[in-house]
């Protein structure tokens, strides 16, 4: 069974870097996409953007200038930066997996979630 | 950026009811709709993909029917479990972008 569990400081300062990781176990993180999803308290849910194996990303351009998703294979993990962050930026932060195709159709759902992490912005 | 609006925004219903959430794509998106459920302090929960196909795992009342702008998601007989929060998600484009919410309460 694959399981995400994010990983990274609770509390970051305004201006600073949010910093991070999502470590996947149970399978392998090659073959797949992978995204980062945020969810302000009590709001809805944001893409902010996915990567593949081979280091291709796609980011949400709403936040593509502040945003870098990078993956690295040899520990099963990827991660989120997000530069110059605002009390805005305080969210829960979901790491999720893109379901593969299926019979040549690839609908691209969200199949598993990390259980999320809150960082709150604040001084 | 396609827009997603979901009504209602909020819903009470009984156990035993059929339920309807309604989604709607401010353009075309085909079959790229995708419903999740989230309950409180947890992550969100894929229910339905590809507008109609339920996913491995899901129990059968739940349905998702509609294709270009209109999307439907029924639960045909509400369980105490079901009381949560439902989500509509469009993989049409990126960048991906969620409805606001449905939440369905106990009446």
């Amino acid at each position: 069974q694959v399981q995400l569990q994010e990983s990274g400081p609770g509390l970051v300062r305004p201006s600073e870097i949010l910093s991070l990781t999502c470590t996947v176990s149970g399978g392998s993180i090659s073959s797949y996409y992978w995204s980062w999803i945020r969810q302000p308290p009590g709001k809805g849910l944001e893409w902010i953007g996915y990567i593949y194996n081979s280091g291709s990303t796609n980011y949400n351009p709403s936040l593509k200038s502040r945003v870098t998703i990078l993956i690295d294979m040899s520990k099963n993990q990827f991660s989120l930066k997000l530069s110059s962050v605002t009390a805005a930026d305080t969210a829960v932060y979901y790491c999720a997996r893109r379901k593969a195709c299926s019979g040549g159709k690839c609908f691209d759902p969200f199949d598993y979630w990390g259980q999320g992490t809150l960082v709150t912005v604040s001084s | 950026d396609i827009q997603m609006t979901q009504s209602p925004p909020s819903l009470s219903a009984s156990v035993g009811d059929r339920l309807t959430i309604t989604c709607r794509a401010s353009q075309s998106i085909s079959i790229y709709l995708n419903w999740y459920q989230q309950k409180p302090g947890k992550a969100p929960k894929l229910l339905i993909y590809g507008a109609s196909s339920l996913q491995s795992g899901v129990p059968s009342r739940f349905s998702g029917s509609g294709s270009g702008t209109d999307f439907t998601l029924t639960i045909s007989s509400l369980q105490p479990e079901d009381f949560a929060t439902y989500y509509c998600q469009q993989s049409y484009i990126t960048p991906r972008t969620f409805g606001q919410g449905t939440k369905v309460e106990i009446k």
